[in-house]
């Protein structure tokens, strides 16, 4: 089955500053992945997602980009504010096949110092 | 986007005692959902998918007599933990994905306390 490492699990910046979570993943054929941002006691909240077919995608201030060659793939959150403040989870999936459960990493308490 | 929403918030109850938690998808059809568990500052880990009209599928470990999945139509589906014990303590959180892709949509998550 698929595996979904993630790094740093905490990570601490000024507030102003960029703030970069990194993901690899196991299965090649994984072609969805989302990234969600967990706020304490309530559910995750998709902020932005990839699939296989584009390398990077863009949303404001948030960016994901993908290497399928390296099956790795990064949230980059630039000019961070306090209210980033949270956990971030990045997940993989297989689209096209049914409906599949996502395979989440393990997380990235990120906090965003005033 | 999508709303999934589930009840209660958070419950606590008695050792021994069955507590159920609904997901509802309030403005699309899910004919699947999922169901995770989560312990403190730990990620979300697969417990079981739910469909629509069959039988849940559990992933390995997972005690398909303890935890209860009903899916019986196309908007709720519930999760009944059954002679609760405080291990089973935990955040249980149900999501759904939308039309034709995976992108999946969280309820807000359950906090049971098992005293």
């Amino acid at each position: 089955g698929e595996n979904v490492e993630q790094h740093p699990s905490t990570l601490s910046v000024q507030e102003g500053d960029s703030a970069v979570i990194k993901c690899t993943y196991s299965d090649s054929a994984s072609n969805y992945f989302p990234w969600y941002k967990q706020e304490l006691g309530k559910g995750p909240q998709l902020i932005i997602d990839i699939r296989s077919n584009v390398g990077e995608k863009k949303d404001q201030r948030i960016a994901v980009t993908l290497n399928k060659t390296a099956k790795h793939f990064s949230l980059h959150i630039t000019e961070t504010q306090p209210e980033d403040s949270a956990v971030y989870f990045c997940a993989a999936s297989i689209e096209g096949t049914g409906r599949r459960a996502l395979t989440f990493g393990s997380g990235t308490r990120l906090q965003v110092q005033p | 986007g999508a709303v999934v929403s589930q009840h209660p918030s958070w419950v606590i109850c008695k050792s021994g005692t069955s507590v159920k938690i609904e997901c509802r998808s309030l403005d699309f059809q899910a004919t699947t959902m999922f169901w995770y568990r989560q312990f403190p500052k730990q990620s979300l880990m697969l417990m079981a998918t739910s469909n629509e009209g069959s039988k849940a599928t559990y992933e390995q470990g997972v005690e398909k007599d303890k935890f209860l999945i009903n899916h019986a139509s196309l908007t709720l589906s519930t999760l009944t933990v059954t002679s609760a014990h405080p291990e089973d303590s935990s955040f249980y959180i149900c999501s759904a994905p939308t039309g034709g892709f995976t992108e999946a949509f969280f309820g807000q998550g359950t906090r049971l306390t098992v005293v």
